[in-house]
């Protein structure tokens, strides 16, 4: 059974900060992996999607990553400002999930930057 | 486009009463989810539209809850009776499809659902 986990749960960095967010995945059959973002008492926003034969995918101040075979994701934020201040999300769409769309999520590692 | 849009945002209930919860998908999207998020158990699929058909709905938790997509701008979430159990943020999402970018994923803003 696929399961993801994303640590730390919550981090606190100064502004300006380069910083990292984690996710592994239990298994490496994957179709894709997703990272979104969720302000409080909103929806979420996607923000990169990285296939799987894809090693990673930038969008302006911020880089996923992915690393297959050990089962690892990182979505690095250059430059960080209080206004990423959110819960960040990883998904993936694990093989046998064909024609369901189904996506399992991590629970999330909420980030706080500090003006 | 204005997005994937949801109503009601917030929906108080006592516990027994219907509870229908609404989505409009973005316009062009053929796939359409049904996600509940918890402190508890985070984000969960509930039921799965491809092409307004239900593909997946191995994720409803049990026959109080129904789902239907009468065509392609519209979908309900139906909870009959409601339980104080089934409070929770319910979203709604729709992408274009399988394959490639088109798997991007957009949510609408979900409905705050307290059953007291």
């Amino acid at each position: 059974k696929q399961e993801v986990t994303q640590i730390p749960a919550a981090l606190s960095v100064p502004e300006g900060e380069n910083l990292v967010l984690n996710c592994s995945f239990t298994d490496s059959a994957i179709y894709n992996l997703q990272w979104f973002r969720q302000d409080p008492g909103k929806g979420l926003t996607s923000l990169l999607l990285i296939q799987s034969s894809q090693r990673e995918q930038t969008s302006g101040r911020l880089n996923a990553s992915l690393d297959k075979s050990s089962g690892r994701s990182t979505l690095y934020i250059a430059a960080s400002q209080p206004g990423d201040s959110a819960t960040y999300l990883c998904a993936v769409r694990p093989h046998g999930s064909s024609n369901t769309g189904k996506l399992i999520f991590g629970q999330g590692t909420t980030l706080q930057v500090k003006p | 486009d204005a997005g994937v849009i949801q109503s009601p945002r917030h929906e108080v209930t006592e516990m027994g009463q219907e509870v229908t919860l609404r989505c409009k998908p973005i316009s062009g999207h053929n796939s359409l989810f049904w996600y509940r998020q918890t402190m508890m158990r985070g984000l969960e699929l509930l039921i799965y539209f491809n092409n307004n058909v239900p593909i997946d709905d191995s994720g409803m938790p049990e026959d109080r809850f129904s789902a239907k997509m009468p065509n392609a701008s519209f979908s309900t979430l139906k909870i009959q009776p409601s339980e104080p159990r089934d409070s929770a943020v319910y979203f709604c999402a729709s992408s274009l499809g399988f394959g490639g970018v088109g798997e991007k994923l957009f949510f609408g803003s979900g409905t705050q659902l307290s059953v007291l």
